[in-house]
């Protein structure tokens, strides 16, 4: 089955650090990727998704690259805030399986000033 | 606000009592999805409707678990006998389904604690 793993936290950095979310993924098919975000007591939010090899998703600075080559998805950013604080969950969806999201455990980051 | 919607927010019961959630998703979209997350955990599927048509259900999804979405807008998540183990966050996605991949934008969930 499917499955999607990321890497333990808490992650904790100082403000402008860069930012680094490692994410692996099984899959049958040929999934598409996302990565959502919670911020503290918040719903889940869509951060960037990527459908097919190669695209890059990206938003509010953050970036990730579809590598079907290594199966990963990492997370990235230059330069982390404050508000950045949050708990990152990467995940994946086939459309054969009807397009339910797989998570992984999610990623706890804590930004410092 | 035209996001996903979920009442109540909080629902803390005793172990043995039936329970009931609901969802709105976002207008127009035709698939709804309900997930399970316990703490320090990422969600995890499970079932998901197209319409009013139930398509799918998780092995976690146990018997005592009953969801419906009868005119395909508003869906429930019945938690009958609830136990403790059903502590958790229930979270509700909706999507458009266009053929490819579709986008699910989720609700602020609801939070059961079972005594």
């Amino acid at each position: 089955g499917n499955s999607v793993t990321q890497m333990e936290g808490p992650v904790t950095l100082s403000e402008e650090a860069f930012l680094t979310i490692n994410c692996t993924y099984t899959a049958t098919g040929y999934p598409s990727l996302f990565w959502y975000v919670q911020y503290p007591g918040e719903g889940l939010q869509l951060l960037l998704k990527a459908t097919k090899a190669d695209d890059k998703g990206s938003n509010k600075g953050f970036e990730a690259t579809y590598r079907k080559e290594t199966t990963s998805f990492h997370l990235e950013k230059g330069s982390v805030q404050v508000s950045d604080s949050a708990v990152y969950f990467c995940a994946l969806s086939e459309k054969a399986a009807g397009n339910k999201l797989t998570f992984g455990g999610g990623t706890r980051v804590l930004v410092k000033p | 606000d035209t996001g996903v919607s979920q009442d109540p927010r909080h629902k803390i019961t005793k172990r043995g009592q039936n329970v009931t959630f609901r969802c709105d998703p976002i207008s127009e979209h035709n698939r709804l999805y309900w997930y399970r997350q316990t703490l320090g955990q990422g969600p995890e599927f499970l079932t998901y409707f197209q319409n009013e048509a139930q398509l799918e259900k998780s092995r976690l999804l146990s018997n005592r678990f009953s969801a419906e979405r009868p005119k395909g807008s508003f869906s429930t998540l019945e938690i009958q006998r609830t136990e403790q183990g059903d502590s958790a966050m229930y979270l509700c996605a909706s999507s458009f389904r266009q053929g490819g991949t579709d986008t699910q934008y989720f609700g602020p969930g609801t939070r059961l604690t079972v005594l």
